[in-house]
């Protein structure tokens, strides 16, 4: 089965200096990978996707995911953060059937600080 | 405009009553999405549906009923609530099932 996580509940960053949320997951065959984020009291908003092609992927408010085959990871990066980006950040993959299913990570806290 | 939208936003009500929560999305998708999201903020799907039809039924109680009229709408019924039905709920839209998915603003149901 498909499956996600996210090791950190909570991360602390200074305003200016990069961040990293982390994430693992575990599939059978190829990795359909995303990044939510979750501002309070909204619904989850699309950051990036990886399907194929290059392991680096760029996405939104300049945010990029690292894809690593290798060490089964999909962390998501910025290089210098924003207390504007404080929110809570989920990662999902996709079941391997054409349904569109998330599985979602447990979500990692994230907090810039001035 | 709002892409997707829930009403109500807030839902309050006692145990054993029946409810509802609508969906609505102007974005022209194809697919529509329950997810409920619990205290600790785990996010799970609940049920899908791809032009009306439904494709995505976990296992959740039959109390719980997704209805689609047409593929703008979502609607869940829920009967018979309990107190652990208590959630936040989400809907959402993709293009198709493999799309990114946007979400609604959720509706917070607390059941006493």
């Amino acid at each position: 089965a498909q499956s996600v996580a996210q090791p950190e509940d909570q991360v602390n960053v200074a305003e200016g200096n990069p961040l990293t949320v982390k994430c693992t997951y575990s599939v059978s065959g190829n990795p359909y990978l995303f990044w939510y984020v979750q501002y309070p009291n909204r619904g989850l908003q699309f950051l990036l996707k990886y399907i194929t092609g290059d392991n680096l992927v760029k996405g939104s408010y300049g945010f990029e995911a690292e894809f690593n085959k290798s060490q089964t990871s999909f962390h998501l990066k910025k290089p210098s953060a924003l207390v504007s980006d404080s929110a809570l950040y989920f990662c999902a993959v996709r079941e391997g059937s054409n349904t569109g299913k998330l599985i979602f990570g447990q979500g990692t806290t994230l907090q810039v600080k001035p | 405009d709002t892409a997707v939208s829930q009403t109500p936003k807030y839902l309050v009500t006692q145990m054993g009553n029946d409810k509802s929560i609508k969906c609505e999305q102007n974005l022209g998708h194809d697919t529509m999405y329950w997810y409920k999201q619990d205290s600790k903020k785990f996010l799970k799907i609940m049920f899908s549906y791809n032009n009306k039809e439904l494709i995505i039924n976990e296992t959740v109680p039959n109390r719980f009923s997704p209805k689609s009229p047409d593929k703008a709408h979502l609607n869940l019924h829920i009967n018979s609530l309990e107190l652990g039905d208590s959630a936040v709920y989400f809907c959402a839209s993709s293009q198709n099932p493999n799309s990114p998915l946007h979400f609604g603003n959720g509706t917070r149901l607390t059941v006493t």
